[in-house]
């Protein structure tokens, strides 16, 4: 049973416009939640993170929501650009654990 | 080099054959991971290697062996797989999180790993 889920395998969105990408989670016990981003051909890299205990991580373009009595967080991105098409991945982070785990992947493509 | 490392980038390889994926990190940092990533699925964590020592095997099958001789280097041992092992296979680096805290892990480029 996926504890991480990004439901939409695939988002398109114009040049400019906001992006928004989804993550659902079923363990409370997280500490941390994250995004990664890849381009093909190369490993995910670390976008954004937020911890727990907060709401909303902002850097620059990037906006990490977190809602946790919906066990939801989101990505936005905004002016979305050609640059940002990516598989963004969702993961959760727990500390008891030591590990991350990742969701599937949401597939963005920024149409110019 | 800098970051984190993985060689072969594309690997073709029969079910008898015995092969190596290797991993190097150039980081500083002191906890390595295998994972692997299958066609629309998560990234499933495989092993975790912390200051040299398997801290974590996620119920992974023993054709697959993993071995970090130090800090910077980790391999994962291939034998007798199959092909629905075939996948990406991602190794990561980071700083051991102490207990609650969280540290980046930086990936490498992937294994392309093939079975036929």
């Amino acid at each position: 049973d996926q504890q991480v889920k990004q439901n939409s395998p695939s988002l398109s969105v114009q040049e400019g416009r906001i992006s928004i990408l989804n993550c659902d989670y079923t363990n409370s016990m997280f500490d941390y939640f994250l995004w990664y981003k890849k381009y093909p051909a190369e490993g995910p890299t670390f976008l954004i993170s937020i911890s727990s205990i907060k709401d909303k991580n902002e850097d620059g373009r990037f906006t990490v929501f977190l809602n946790k009595s919906a066990k939801h967080l989101s990505l936005h991105i905004v002016p979305s650009q050609p640059g940002d098409s990516a598989v963004y991945f969702c993961a959760a982070f727990s500390g008891s654990a030591r590990q991350l785990t990742f969701g599937s992947g949401t597939q963005l493509t920024v149409l110019p | 080099e800098t970051g984190v490392t993985q060689t072969p980038r594309h690997l073709v390889m029969g079910m008898t054959n015995k092969k190596s994926l290797k991993c190097e990190q150039h980081l500083g940092h002191n906890a390595m991971y295998w994972y692997k990533q299958s066609a629309k699925k998560p990234l499933e964590l495989m092993f975790v290697y912390s200051l040299e020592e398997r801290v974590e095997n996620n119920s992974v099958p023993s054709r697959f062996s993993p071995e970090c001789p130090n800090s910077s280097h980790l391999f994962l041992h291939l034998h007798t797989l199959q092909p629905e092992d075939s996948a990406l296979y991602l190794c990561a680096s980071s700083q051991d999180p102490l207990s609650g805290s969280f540290n980046e892990q930086f990936f490498g480029p992937g294994t392309r790993l093939t079975v036929l």
